[in-house]
């Protein structure tokens, strides 16, 4: 069984960055990645960026580029996403969610990471 | 970018009642879309891919049809566990991924 288990709750101040860890366990990362997506309160869902494998590249929604870091070690089996100089407007939800290469849907998800940027 | 819209953006149902949501995208998909279901404070759950696949563990009472840049959910007879927020995704044109702005499905 797939499951994702993420790092916890994190408050900031603008200007600062956040790192948010996803330990992922049953499930393979060869073939396939794990892709960010956030959830402003009581807003809709926003995909932020991913690996993809096939092309081995990193790829962004256009609105984080430059501040959006994605890793993976896959010797732990643990994604990061690493957001820089946060505003307010960041404070958000923010999920991993596994997806395989190709035409495929975000099959699996962690359980959400709140992040608030307050001065 | 696909831009994608849902309707309605409340539906009040009873439980027992039948409830139809409605998605639609800016251009054809080819069959690549997701329903997705999030409950207050949980993360979302994937109900439906290739617009009529139920994923694994997914009861029989919800179904998606549809194709081209016309979707639906059907809920078939609405259990008290299946009132929360509905959205559509699609997966042919990324990046980006897109979302719906979301169906809240409500007790009547």
């Amino acid at each position: 069984q797939v499951h994702l288990v993420q790092s916890g709750a994190e408050v900031k101040k603008p200007g600062a960055s956040v790192k948010v860890s996803c330990k992922v366990s049953g499930y393979s990362l060869s073939g396939s990645s794990i892709h960010w997506l956030r959830q402003a309160p009581g807003r809709g869902l926003e995909w932020m960026g991913g690996f993809e494998p096939e092309a081995d590249e990193t790829i962004f929604a256009q609105s984080f580029q430059g501040r959006l870091t994605v890793t993976e070690d896959t010797s732990t089996d643990t994604a990061y996403m690493e957001l820089s100089s946060l505003r307010s407007d960041d404070t958000a939800v923010y999920y991993c969610a596994t997806w395989m290469v190709g035409y495929n849907p975000f099959e699996s998800w962690g359980q959400g990471t709140l992040v608030t940027v307050s001065s | 970018e696909i831009v994608m819209t849902q309707s309605p953006d409340t539906l009040s149902v009873s439980p027992g009642d039948r409830a139809t949501l409605s998605c639609r995208a800016s251009q054809s998909l080819s069959g690549n879309l997701a329903w997705y279901q999030q409950k207050p404070g949980q993360a979302p759950r994937l109900l439906i891919y290739g617009a009529s696949t139920r994923a694994t563990g997914i009861p029989a009472r919800f179904s998606g049809s549809g194709s081209g840049t016309e979707f639906t959910l059907t809920i078939s007879s609405l259990q008290s566990e299946d009132f929360a927020v509905y959205y559509c995704q699609q997966y042919y044109l990324w990046p980006p991924w897109t979302f719906g702005p979301g169906t809240k499905v409500e007790v009547k």
